[in-house]
């Protein structure tokens, strides 16, 4: 079964609008990873917050970790139309496994 | 620098029929994966292989086998292609970190059809 579940499963929002995402997970973790998908293309790699980190910002993006409620959330702020994507929280097992599991993904939709 | 190519781009089978999806990373990455895309299921993980000759089970390898030759390339085998693999496969390879999982980068997908 998935690890990593995001909610909502669709998000649409105004351009300038803040887009928040949520990640709930099962099982312990080492590190949590973000993801984006472009339609009809690959994921690409956004954000990776480790186990004993809390929060951690990369340009227009922020990511917080809340082991103890097994919670992750993705804020992307001053969204653009180029934010339209379906954004993917990937999690590993813990102890070790190098094997990620990913969820459904929220589709986030920035209308200009 | 190519990162993850994946051939072929799109395929077309008959049910029954075998096919090898084909992957290669030009990272000197030590873990690839194989997963696939379906509507409303998001990724799952098919098979990870960990450094060349090992290969390790994801969630879903029913039906899917693998060949890890070569620290770049990692391949997908369907021996009897069914309806149900009908899907986009992506493949994606990672730096390990110590023991963890790190970033990957993916290919841009494959996507084939089973009739």
């Amino acid at each position: 079964s998935q690890q990593g579940e995001e909610d909502p499963q669709a998000l649409s929002i105004q351009e300038g609008e803040n887009a928040t995402m949520n990640c709930s997970y099962k099982t312990s973790i080492n590190n949590l990873q973000w993801y984006r998908q472009n339609s009809g293309r690959g994921l690409v790699h956004l954000i990776l917050i480790r186990s004993n980190e809390r929060e951690k910002h990369s340009g227009r993006l922020r990511v917080t970790l809340d082991t103890s409620k097994k919670s992750s959330s993705l804020l992307i702020t001053a969204s653009r139309a180029a934010d339209t994507a379906s954004y993917f929280c990937a999690t590993d097992a813990g102890g070790g496994s190098e094997k990620l599991v990913f969820g459904k993904g929220t589709k986030l939709t920035v209308n200009p | 620098n190519a990162g993850v190519t994946q051939t072929p781009k799109f395929q077309v089978l008959k049910t029954g029929q075998s096919m090898t999806l084909q992957c290669a990373q030009d990272m000197n990455h030590n873990s690839m994966y194989w997963y696939r895309q379906d509507p409303g299921m998001g990724l799952r993980l098919i098979y990870y292989s960990a450094s060349e000759g090992t290969t390790d089970k994801g969630e879903v390898p029913n039906g899917y086998n693998v060949s890890r030759l070569n620290k770049r390339e990692f391949s997908l085998r369907l021996e009897s292609a069914a309806p149900s693999q009908t899907s986009v496969y992506f493949c994606a390879s990672s730096k390990r970190r110590g023991a963890q999982a790190g970033e990957l980068f993916f290919g841009e997908g494959s996507r084939l059809t089973v009739l």
